[in-house]
């Protein structure tokens, strides 16, 4: 199966800008999708597909990808952005398993 | 409004078998690309997919713990379950269920319940 690999932890200045990256063999076939948790609560879908928002999640939120390699943006971090990080994708076996990345946690200083 | 909620025992012993029923709304799980998983979470750590039913009925498991894991849905009743046998304490865990839209190479958690906290002990 496949593994997809996060740092550990970042930090970002308030109002600057960080990217979170997630390195995986099936992020070469497979779009990643990015989700925030914050402690005590569900995770919340951030970017999704090339690069994608759901309704209500700020445009300082944005993804990219590259090879195997994909990342989420906070352009202009701001406090309510601390929060754990996870990438998503498909398992490049292509038998419609799943996996998630190892986790972020971002600090806003 | 899509909502999802998590139901089971706090609390089961080692080798008993869990089951949790999601129970839905705002989707049916007829439609095609609509999806719903369960994934878990041990305390401090992070996400780990387990299990995954679609509309057509097909259902998916996590490699390391397929032997132990059955989803199954009841459309009429908007439900999932998920039944795991022969717990274990590290399988103590937040349990979620999620939709999932599947749109073939697009594949993303839109919803999630409020997760469900098992704890495995004796």
């Amino acid at each position: 199966s496949s593994e997809l690999t996060q740092d550990p932890a970042v930090s970002v200045a308030l109002g600057q800008t960080v990217r979170i990256t997630c390195q995986g063999d099936s992020l070469r076939s497979y779009y990643a999708s990015w989700y925030q948790q914050k402690p005590g609560q569900a995770p919340v879908l951030v970017i999704y597909g090339k690069n994608n928002r759901p309704s209500g999640i700020p445009d300082r939120f944005s993804g990219s990808s590259s090879g195997n390699t994909a990342s989420l943006t906070i352009t202009g971090a701001q406090a309510e952005d601390e929060a754990d990080y996870y990438c998503n994708s498909r398992d490049s076996s292509g038998n419609h398993l799943e996996v998630f990345g190892t986790g972020t946690k971002v600090t806003v200083l | 409004q899509v909502t999802l909620r998590e139901s089971g025992p706090a609390l089961v012993k080692p080798t008993q078998t869990l089951t949790l029923t999601c129970t839905f709304s705002g989707f049916s799980l007829s439609t095609s690309g609509m999806c719903v998983s369960w994934i878990r979470q041990p305390p401090g750590k992070a996400l780990e997919w387990l299990a995954l039913i679609d509309w057509d009925d097909d259902k998916y498991y996590s490699t390391s713990l397929k032997t132990r894991l059955t989803i199954s849905k009841d459309t009429s009743k908007n439900q999932v379950v998920l039944t795991m046998t022969n717990m274990d304490p590290v399988d103590t865990a937040t349990y979620y269920c999620a939709r999932q839209t599947d749109y073939g190479d697009i594949s993303y958690f839109d919803y999630w319940g409020q997760g469900t906290l098992v704890t495995v002990s004796s």
